[in-house]
């Protein structure tokens, strides 16, 4: 597709259920990032891929929260026993990876706004 | 660590007004700069950024920002405000040493009245 998507778009759930958030990148896009935004605040960093590897998930907050992207292309956060605070939108991006590059613009999919009942 | 504050959660203006989005940050380490833009219902994008050199910054649609490093600081400018600019924009900064991750504001929501 022309752009970052993510699906679903909105995701109600249960407390305790686990949940399962899917992006697709920008075709040929080896980078992908994760952040998290609460209401009324910016996106947080959570987690960072290049191809399948797995670069920086320093921001992910604790061992419920994990993401893979196996095949290095579509990537899911995976979200284990979610608690009501885990309700966010939660955002995908992705970007070219131009070795020695100063900066390569992260594009932003439209994402997921999940509620935790 | 760095952070960014937006001191203006929301800025209501007139059309063809003159408007001045206000962002700092503070970072132990040299930094690189953004602007991004999120219009009702759709992703973020990115509207300018500063990386090295000119402290000016200017995108394709009018705004402009200004790299203050005494003042660190990052404000985005724009002379005279259309209704279609009516959206929220968010200020950002990361670490040149580890340059994906963005720290973003809290965001200021821009308003353009008719």
């Amino acid at each position: 597709g022309a752009g970052v998507s993510q699906s679903p778009r909105y995701k109600v759930t249960k407390r305790g259920q686990d949940v399962a958030l899917r992006c697709d990148p920008i075709s040929g896009h080896v980078s992908l990032y994760w952040y998290r935004q609460a209401l009324g605040q910016g996106p947080e960093f959570l987690t960072y891929f290049n191809y399948e590897a797995q670069q920086d998930k320093s921001g992910l907050p604790n061992d419920r929260f994990s993401a893979e992207r196996p095949e290095g292309s579509i990537s899911t956060l995976t979200i284990q026993r979610t608690e009501q605070r885990d309700s966010a939108m939660y955002r995908c991006a992705s970007s070219l990876l131009r070795v020695g590059s100063q900066f390569n613009e992260q594009f932003f999919g439209p994402g997921t706004r999940l509620t935790v009942l | 660590a760095q952070s960014v504050t937006q001191l203006d959660s929301q800025v209501p203006v007139f059309e063809e007004a003159p408007v001045e989005l206000r962002c700092n940050y503070s970072s132990s380490v040299s930094v690189y700069l953004f602007w991004y833009v999120q219009y009702p219902n759709q992703g973020l994008q990115l509207l300018l950024k500063y990386l090295s050199g000119s402290t000016l910054v200017e995108s394709i649609n009018g705004f402009e920002a200004e790299f203050n490093k005494s003042q660190t600081s990052f404000h985005l400018r724009k002379p005279s405000v259309h209704i279609s600019d009516t959206a929220e924009y968010f200020c950002a900064v990361s670490e040149r040493s580890s340059n994906y991750k963005l720290t973003f504001g809290k965001g200021t929501l821009l308003t353009v009245n008719p």
